[in-house]
């Protein structure tokens, strides 16, 4: 079945370090893929999404490139920010659209 | 403009017990979705209602039932709570059915089964 498994954290950076989040899935067909942010006490967050294989989803410094040939979809960010500090979840479409989500990646950005 | 919101914000109940949760959403809005997150973990797909009628549902059992008004605010009811049922309950809204469009998130329902 379909699925995403993220890196486990917490990830724990210095501000304006580079930022890195793996996420990789099995899916059958071709879905869409999102990241999604939690910042504490918020709710969930549309971060970013790519719809077809080599599009990049971009947006507040944060990209991630559909990868098909190695099913991944992996988060970065150039220079991070105390502010980035959050919970980002990676997801995919799965059959009958539904949203299938992985665990959740915790990132702490140090000033 | 409001965004989707959810109450109550937090409830307890005890085993056995039955619970009604509440969302309104995004203005404009038409879908509403729910979805289970454990502690830790990311969101479970509970179901989604379109035209006030229930059009996907994820692998959760009949004790979970919900509704959509006419006004596309929706209501999610768990009978006969286990304690296994505690966790965040998130709604979300979009338009249509299908996923690529984005969702907006509710804060969500803390849910404590004692």
């Amino acid at each position: 079945g379909n699925s995403v498994t993220q890196m486990e954290g917490p990830v724990t950076l210095s501000e304006e370090a580079f930022l890195t989040i793996n996420c990789t899935y099995t899916a059958t067909g071709y879905p869409s893929l999102f990241w999604y942010v939690q910042y504490p006490g918020e709710g969930l967050q549309l971060l970013l999404k790519a719809t077809k294989a080599d599009d990049k989803g971009s947006n507040k410094g944060f990209e991630a490139t559909y990868r098909k040939e190695t099913t991944s979809f992996h988060l970065e960010k150039g220079s991070v920010q105390v502010s980035d500090s959050a919970v980002y979840f990676c997801a995919l479409t799965g059959s009958n659209y539904q949203l299938i989500w992985g665990a959740g990646t915790k990132l702490i950005i140090k000033p | 403009d409001a965004g989707v919101t959810q109450s109550p914000t937090h409830l307890i109940k005890t085993r056995g017990q039955q619970v009604t949760l509440r969302c309104s959403p995004k203005s404009g809005h038409d879908t509403v979705s729910w979805y289970q997150q454990a502690l830790g973990q990311g969101p479970q797909f509970i179901f989604q209602y379109y035209e006030e009628e229930e059009r996907q549902r994820g692998n959760f059992p009949d004790r979970f039932s919900g509704h959509q008004f006419p006004n596309y605010s929706s209501e999610l009811n768990v009978n006969a709570l286990l304690l296994g049922d505690s966790a965040l309950y998130l709604c979300a809204s979009g338009t249509g059915t299908g996923f690529n469009n984005e969702q907006f998130f509710g804060p969500g329902t803390r849910l404590t089964v004692l």
